[in-house]
């Protein structure tokens, strides 16, 4: 089964208005934290927002929060005000430990979203 | 502040060859270290992640192999490449709240 599902193959959104990108997740670690990563066509990763699965509060960063759902276990990102350099994909990860190496944690990540964003 | 480079930035290999991919990380000591692998139009995939020298753990068997000779330092190789072995490779270094990635490297093998 998937870890991480973002449903969203694709998405267009016109300039200015809010978009939210969907992720939901499965994990049985109590304790986990959930990542948004933007990839440009350059190919680099850039790190969005992150929230922990204890954290109260869900995370926002500038244009970026994160509608953390914990009981239905959904990680949505939410981009206000889209801009035409927010046109990328866009990753929704999940750290949780790795049982297979003590000790350690390891990052899952979805299949992505291809956001458009359209003049 | 912490870093993480990767090169190099393109490689192009004929089948058969061997691989080596570089990585290393300034600013931090005895990071997470991870290898992820991005095909064409997919998400990432977990390849290899380290937690200490000469400590790894392979998420995928295949014709990959990791190695940490150095604290800092995370090197993907292979010995003979497959045409499947083409895509998109990322180093990645975690602490806790965040995880950053270096360039990548794209290879595409002939």
């Amino acid at each position: 089964a998937q870890k991480i599902t973002q449903t969203q193959p694709g998405m267009f959104v016109q300039e200015k208005e809010a978009v939210t990108l969907d992720c939901t997740y499965d994990t049985s670690d109590p304790s986990y934290g959930l990542f948004w990563y933007k990839q440009p066509s350059s190919g680099e990763m850039i790190f969005l927002i992150y929230q922990g699965s204890y954290d109260q509060q869900n995370a926002t960063e500038g244009r970026y929060s994160l509608n953390f759902q914990k009981a239905r276990k959904s990680a949505n990102l939410v981009i206000s005000a889209s801009q035409l350099g927010d046109s990328a994909m866009y990753f929704c990860a999940m750290r949780e430990l790795a049982y297979s190496g003590a000790g350690s944690y390891q990052l899952t990540f979805g299949k992505g979203t291809k956001l458009s964003v359209i003049p | 502040s912490q870093t993480i480079h990767q090169w190099p930035a393109t490689l192009v290999q004929p089948v058969g060859s061997p691989l080596s991919l570089e990585c290393t990380v300034e600013g931090t000591s005895n990071p997470n270290l991870y290898w992820y692998r991005q095909a064409a139009g997919r998400g990432l995939q977990l390849l290899f992640y380290s937690v200490g020298i000469g400590q790894i753990s392979s998420e995928v068997p295949q014709n990959l192999s990791a190695s940490r000779p150095q604290d800092r330092q995370f090197i993907l190789s292979s010995k003979k490449l497959l045409l499947s072995d083409s895509g998109f490779y990322l180093c990645a270094w975690r602490r806790v709240g965040e995880a950053f990635f270096g360039q990548g490297t794209r290879l595409t093998v002939v």
